[in-house]
C-alpha cells in the first residue's frame, strides 16, 4: 500500500504568517509522530499521537506550535506567527505500534 | 536535545569497500535503530537491535550494541553507489515511541 505522504513538499512563507502542514499516515497505523530536522542535524521529536489524542507533546518548542489528528488518521501541524527559526524540514512518521517508524518525505518550510 | 552522536561525521569510500560508523548515546535504552536518509528527506528504517542483543545482521548490514559502553556500530559491507546517504542512529527508552536521533554520518560511495 501507499506510504506516508506529506503536503506540501515545500512551503515558503513570510515571518508572522500562519502555516499548516499535512500528514497522511499509512492507513492501518494507529501511531503518528511529528519531527523537525534542521540542516546537519538529526530529526527532533515534536509530538506523538495514539489514535486521536496527543499522547506526548513534550517536544513542541512553544505555544505557537499545535497539532491535531481529529479522526485518528490525517494529522495537521499548525504553526502560528512563524519565525525565521522555524525554517526546517518537518517530518511525519507513523507506526502500527512497536518501535519501528515509517517516515514520510517531509515538508521543507522556509520562513523569509 | 539529541541523545546520540555519530562518528565520523562524514565518510568517503570506494565502491566495494566496507563502511563503518559508530553511535554513542548517554542514557539507558530499550532499543537502538539505524535509519538511512537520502537527499535530506524521508528516513528509511534499516535495522533495530534491542538492549539485550549484542549483534544483528540484515543483508549487507551488521549492527553491534555494547550497552556497557553505550555505543553501537553499523557496518555496511561491499558498498554500492546506492548506499550514498546519511545514516542516523536513533535510541528509544522505556517510551519506545520517542526516538532520539544523532546528527548522522554522511557516507559517499565513489564508483
Amino acid at each position: 500500500g501507499a506510504g506516508v505522504s506529506q503536503t506540501p513538499s515545500n512551503k515558503v512563507t513570510e515571518k508572522g504568517k500562519y502555516v499548516e502542514l499535512r500528514c497522511d499516515p499509512i492507513s492501518e497505523h494507529n501511531r503518528l509522530y511529528w519531527y523537525r530536522q534542521t540542516l546537519g542535524q538529526g530529526p527532533e521529536f515534536l509530538i506523538y499521537f495514539q489514535g486521536t489524542g496527543a499522547a506526548d507533546d513534550s517536544g513542541l518548542p512553544n505555544d505557537r506550535f499545535f497539532a491535531v489528528r481529529p479522526e485518528g488518521s490525517v494529522s495537521t501541524l499548525k504553526i502560528q506567527r512563524t519565525e525565521r527559526g522555524d525554517s526546517a524540514v518537518y517530518l511525519c512518521a507513523s507506526s502500527p505500534g512497536g518501535p519501528k517508524q515509517f517516515f514520510g518525505p517531509g515538508t521543507r518550510l522556509t520562513v523569509l | 536535545s539529541q541523545q546520540g552522536e555519530e562518528d565520523p561525521q562524514a565518510l568517503s569510500i570506494q565502491e566495494g569497500e566496507n563502511a563503518t560508523m559508530n553511535c554513542s548515546y548517554k542514557t539507558s535504552i530499550n532499543n537502538l535503530q539505524w535509519y538511512r536518509q537520502n537527499s535530506g528527506r524521508g528516513l528509511v528504517h534499516l535495522i533495530l537491535i534491542r538492549s539485550n542483543e549484542r549483534e544483528k545482521h540484515s543483508g549487507r548490514l551488521r549492527v553491534t550494541l555494547d550497552t556497557s559502553k553505550k555505543s553501537s556500530s553499523l557496518l555496511i559491507t561491499a558498498s554500492r553507489a546506492a548506499d550514498t546517504a546519511s545514516y542516523f542512529c536513533a535510541t528509544a527508552g522505556s517510551n519506545d515511541y520517542k526516538l532520539s536521533f544523532g546528527a548522522g554520518t554522511t557516507v559517499t560511495v565513489r564508483a
